[in-house]
């Protein structure tokens, strides 16, 4: 019944380790999405993916890599974690064409990185 | 410039009133704006969309968009203590199908 889910929900870890992030949705969305909320709640898009083609790379870490095996699915990968990428990641999906614009959200992942 | 402008409060209101939250707008060449609830430690959830001037209305939920001033507002009456979230506002850029969000604006209804 989930619409978009990510796992795991929380994610501590040391600095330097590599880890990875999963998403699904189940919408038939054709673009997905991931972005950083900081501390200060501020929402910051980084990846974007119509079809499993990037089409949105924000100024980010090249540390951060996202791959798309198919049009359901966005993980998110990170090399050699930083204290800074200590954050709320949310996976987002939305329509593509017909004027439509929304996006729907995932729990989010809380990665505290120590 | 920001593409989306939101004061992030805190506001606190008495249960019963009529909440106004607003953000302002830098780019008029795309007109389409959204509103999102996110209760503490959950994703953001659609509210309201809208892409004309005037009022949208859901139940409680009011979305004016007065385009002579680049203002967007969301009005919540009669305000439940369910209601107590982070409200943000948030547009996509020209064509573009990513959304700039506002910084949101944290509202806590008091019973």
């Amino acid at each position: 019944d989930t619409a978009v889910s990510q796992t795991p929900k929380y994610l501590v870890t040391q600095m330097g380790n590599d880890k990875s992030i999963k998403c699904e949705q189940n919408l038939g969305h054709d673009t997905m999405y991931w972005y950083k909320q900081d501390s200060k709640k501020f929402l910051k898009i980084m990846f974007s993916y119509n079809n499993k083609e990037l089409i949105i790379n924000e100024t980010v870490p090249n540390r951060f890599s996202p791959k798309s095996p198919d049009k359901a699915h966005l993980n998110l990968h990170i090399n050699s974690l930083e204290l800074g990428d200590s954050a709320v990641y949310f996976c987002a999906s939305s329509p593509t064409g017909g004027g439509r614009y929304e996006q729907y959200f995932g729990p989010g992942t809380r990665l505290t990185v120590t | 410039q920001k593409e989306v402008e939101q004061d992030p409060g805190p506001l606190s209101v008495p249960e019963g009133a009529i909440v106004s939250l607003n953000c302002t707008y830098s780019n008029s060449a795309f007109q389409y704006f959204m509103w999102y609830r996110q209760y503490s430690r959950k994703g953001p959830e659609l509210l309201m969309y809208t892409y004309s001037s005037g009022n949208k209305e859901d139940g409680r939920f009011t979305a004016q968009v007065d385009k002579s001033s680049k203002y967007i507002s969301l009005f919540i009456r009669d305000s439940q203590p369910s209601d107590s979230a982070t409200y943000l506002c948030a547009k996509p850029p020209t064509g573009a199908n990513n959304l700039f969000f506002g910084t949101g604006t944290r509202l806590t209804v008091i019973p």
